[in-house]
């Protein structure tokens, strides 16, 4: 499966800062999805990111506040604009890889955010 | 709304011993996958069930797939402290034509030693 690196792998940032979290694989994939974890629960689809268009965003979660940019194939950022201490979870990209049986997606190591 | 719920959400158990977790979803589909997370860690794969009557087993993990009663089930068979970990399942509602994911509340799983 592919490997999928995502910088910082934590933070803590003052309210009202943005920080900008970057998702690498290192193979050539089509899908790409971000997902926000609050602390202690599940995973909530935040936006698919397609190479070469917008990114689709999932109800409640709008670009301004959650600006996504998908320049290739192997590289996506994801950032969270104007912080509060709301924004306090982790943030995962995923990948669904050509080969991979239906649907099935592979998850990066994470994105720790504490807004204080 | 498209719902997926687990039960229990939490499970604290003997090692040696059976039980099942249980995900129910709310809408039609044929597509589910359970993953386990470490704490700290991100998800890693365990299986996909890709039609009615699919069964995936791994070492001490099994699950299932009845799409008619919107239900799979992983069974834990002889538990030992390494299964302890959250377990979530999670739905591909087939909007779109595009591949997506609705996640399950998770089930925390502690085995006792």
């Amino acid at each position: 499966s592919a490997v999928i690196s995502q910088k910082p792998s934590r933070d803590i940032c003052q309210r009202g800062t943005s920080l900008t979290i970057q998702c690498q694989v290192d193979s050539q994939v089509t899908m790409m999805f971000w997902y926000r974890q609050q602390p202690g629960q599940s995973l909530t689809l935040i936006a698919t990111a397609n190479q070469g268009s917008e990114a689709t965003y999932e109800s409640g979660f709008v670009i301004d506040k959650f600006p996504i940019s998908r320049p290739n194939l192997t590289f996506s950022t994801l950032t969270v604009s104007n912080m509060s201490p709301e924004d306090s979870s982790i943030y995962l990209c995923s990948v669904e890889e050509p080969a991979s049986v239906a649907g099935q997606q592979y998850f990066g190591p994470g994105t720790r955010l504490t807004v204080t | 709304e498209l719902k997926v719920e687990q039960n229990p959400l939490f499970l604290s158990m003997q090692e040696g011993k059976n039980y099942t977790i249980y995900c129910n979803y709310s809408t039609t589909s044929d597509r589910l996958y359970w993953y386990r997370q470490d704490p700290g860690k991100s998800l890693e794969s365990l299986f996909v069930l890709l039609s009615n009557g699919a069964v995936k087993q791994e070492g001490r993990l099994m699950a299932s797939l009845d799409t008619k009663a919107r239900l799979s089930t992983l069974h834990i068979t002889a538990a030992v402290h390494d299964l302890s970990a959250t377990y979530f399942c999670a739905v591909d509602p087939l909007l779109s034509g595009t591949y997506k994911y609705i996640f399950g509340t998770g089930t925390r799983l502690k085995v006792l030693a």
